[in-house]
């Protein structure tokens, strides 16, 4: 069955350490894979987006590589603030069979200062 | 104000009451979604309508129906509530095939 995997356990990091977040799938062919972040009480918000045909995407401290072969995508924020502090989605998005947008369950980051 | 607004914030129901949320937007997106989320679970796509008159069920839409007023207004019901449908449900919004908005939730307690 498709499945998008994310680390349920919380990671806990120290400020100005970077802060790298997997996202595995199985049995999908994304055209695209986002990450947003979600504050408690909040609904979550666009981060990045990167497709298929690429391998890396940057913004500001924020980097996303995604490579098809091992089905892994890495989320790094680098120079991690406490304000980083939230839980991290992915999610894929496939146009096989028609619309899908599928969520992984997220992952929570505590930046300590 | 808030692009996507979701009321209400915050609903607390008895099993087998009808209960209506709703959604509305300013962004003038054509696309709009219902999700429902629970812990360990992510979001679950319920609903969503890629303009007024296209609606298309999602991965968990039984027990819920949706209707799209206006190309701004989305709304998610549920005919005869259960406990196992208290979640937090988000509506969001989208441009064709870009990145979804979503709106603050509404926190949906079943007793």
């Amino acid at each position: 069955s498709q499945k998008i995997e994310q680390n349920s356990e919380a990671l806990n990091i120290q400020e100005g350490k970077t802060a790298t977040l997997t996202c595995n799938y199985t049995n999908y062919s994304p055209a695209y894979l986002q990450w947003y972040r979600q504050d408690p009480g909040r609904g979550p918000v666009f981060l990045l987006l990167i497709r298929e045909n690429e391998k890396e995407k940057r913004k500001e401290r924020l980097k996303v590589t995604f490579d098809t072969t091992l089905k892994q995508s890495l989320f790094h924020i680098t120079a991690s603030q406490p304000a980083d502090s939230a839980t991290y989605l992915c999610a894929l998005d496939s146009r096989t069979g028609g619309f899908k947008t599928i969520f992984g369950a997220g992952t929570r980051l505590f930046v300590k200062a | 104000d808030a692009d996507v607004t979701q009321t209400p914030r915050n609903r607390i129901t008895k099993t087998g009451k009808r209960i209506m949320l709703e959604c509305s937007q300013t962004k003038g997106h054509d696309r709009m979604y219902w999700y429902r989320q629970d812990p360990g679970l992510g979001l679950r796509l319920i609903y969503y309508s890629f303009d007024v008159k296209d609606i298309n069920k999602g991965e968990i839409s039984d027990g819920y129906s949706v209707s799209r007023q206006a190309q701004a207004k989305f709304s998610l019901s549920l005919e005869s509530a259960i406990p196992n449908q208290t979640a937090l449900y988000f509506c969001a919004t989208s441009d064709s095939d870009q990145p979804q908005h979503f709106g603050d939730g509404t926190r949906l307690s079943i007793l």
